[in-house]
């Protein structure tokens, strides 16, 4: 059964520091991974995506890393704001259509002043 | 930049009744995804289209039907609504079946 787990399941940090989101998949066979940022209430917004051969993408203060050999991808937020407070959803694509999208069930990350 | 735009926001129903959920995707996207996120659940795939044509079927219920017209838009019909209806259900629309999902703000809908 393809799955998506992420951890931690929520983090509070201070404004202006550094955090890193882990997600592990067991999604196969793989296509793509997916890091979404969801306000709450509102539509996840997509932040980053990587393929296969992708290591690492960027998307300003945000930095995705992908591991396909221990199936494992984070996420690094730099100097934290208020704003970043959200959930941040892994979600992995297996080839084959939409319907193989394996959502995570998210990092609740909350930003203190 | 022109995003997924859903209507209504919000929606209260009773028992019974039935809703229409609407999606515009955004401008040259042809895929539409519908997605109902529970509270506190992961969003769990229901339907989407490619160029007006149902292209994948997820949970969604024999209680929903939808569609995607000429225009691209699509509609969520919901019948029978139960109050395990309740939810957020999002719109996502792609340029293309394997491109990066772009989701709406969300339809709350409520059942009492």
């Amino acid at each position: 059964k393809n799955q998506v787990e992420q951890s931690p399941q929520s983090l509070i940090i201070l404004e202006g520091k550094n955090c890193t989101l882990q997600c592990n998949y067991t999604v196969s066979p793989f296509s793509n991974l997916r890091w979404y940022k969801q306000d709450t209430g509102r539509g996840p917004v997509s932040l980053t995506i990587m393929t296969f051969s992708e290591n690492t993408k960027s998307n300003g203060r945000y930095t995705a890393t992908l591991d396909a050999d221990t199936k494992q991808s984070s996420l690094h937020i730099t100097a934290s704001q208020l704003s970043d407070s959200a959930s941040y959803i892994c979600v992995v694509s297996a080839l084959g259509s939409a319907r193989q999208l394996t959502f995570g069930s998210g990092t609740q990350l909350t930003v203190l002043p | 930049a022109a995003g997924v735009i859903q209507s209504p926001r919000h929606l209260i129903k009773e028992k019974r009744e039935t809703a229409t959920l609407k999606c515009y995707p955004i401008p040259r996207h042809d895929t539409v995804y519908w997605y109902q996120q529970g509270p506190g659940q992961d969003p769990q795939f229901l339907i989407s289209f490619y160029e007006k044509m149902q292209s994948d079927k997820g949970s969604i219920p024999d209680r929903f039907s939808a569609q995607q017209f000429s225009d691209y838009h699509s509609e969520l019909n919901m019948s029978s609504l139960e109050l395990g209806d309740s939810a957020l259900y999002f719109c996502a629309s792609s340029p293309g079946r394997a491109e990066t999902q772009y989701f709406g703000p969300g339809t709350r809908l409520l059942v009492l």
